[in-house]
């Protein structure tokens, strides 16, 4: 059964940094993983969608990597801004599911 | 423009009422996704769809009940809400495999908070 887990729950950086938020998953047999963005309240915004056979994908401040053979997939977020600020979920599709799997989620806040 | 409506936003309403939240989308996908999420919580799967008269139950046991009588609606209804359904509910589509059998990539509408009284 499929496990994603994202840590830190919680990252506090200064306006400017670049960053990066960590996923893993337990099942390395994925078709794709994809990175979300909720701010408070609302629903999920999609930010990026990796394919299994795909190692990046980047959508301008926004890298975010795949490394089946270590379960784990990174999202890089350059020179961030206060309206960064989000909780950012990552989630895993298995081989043999039809169900996204879901962290719980790095709330990220970006200190002026 | 290609989107996914929820409405209502928010619906306050007293326990025993029967409700249905409503989740349209305009983006021509095969797929439909009910989750509920709790306020810093993390999301449950309850209900999914591959098509029309296709429905199944997620992860997460509800008494909530699904109908996908057309492609782009896909409506929840509680018969009778109650104070522990208090929750916020997000729909979700997304598009049949492109030759990658199970690719899963979904799209949110902006959520239904309900809470019962």
């Amino acid at each position: 059964k499929q496990e994603v887990t994202q840590i830190p729950a919680a990252l506090s950086v200064p306006e400017g940094e670049n960053l990066v938020l960590n996923c893993s998953f337990t099942d390395s047999a994925i078709y794709n993983l994809q990175w979300f963005r909720q701010d408070p309240g609302k629903g999920l915004t999609s930010l990026l969608l990796i394919q299994s056979s795909q190692r990046e994908q980047t959508s301008g401040r926004l890298n975010a990597s795949l490394d089946k053979s270590s379960g784990r997939s990174t999202l890089y977020i350059a020179a961030s801004q206060p309206g960064d600020s989000a909780t950012y979920l990552c989630a895993a599709n298995s081989q043999g599911a039809q169900k996204l799997v879901f962290g719980q989620g790095t709330r990220l806040t970006i200190n002026p | 423009e290609a989107d996914i409506y929820q409405t209502p936003r928010y619906l306050v309403i007293g326990t025993g009422k029967k409700i249905t939240l409503e989740c349209s989308q305009t983006m021509g996908h095969d797929k439909m996704y009910w989750y509920q999420q709790d306020p810093g919580m993390e999301l449950h799967l309850i209900h999914y769809s591959y098509g029309v008269n296709s429905t199944e139950k997620g992860d997460l046991s509800s008494e909530s009940t699904v109908s996908r009588i057309r492609t782009e609606h896909f409506p929840l209804t509680l018969e009778s809400a109650r104070p522990s359904h208090t929750s916020q509910y997000l729909c979700a589509s997304g598009p049949q495999g492109r030759g990658l059998g199970n690719y899963n990539e979904q799209f949110f509408g902006p959520g239904t908070r309900l809470t019962v009284l």
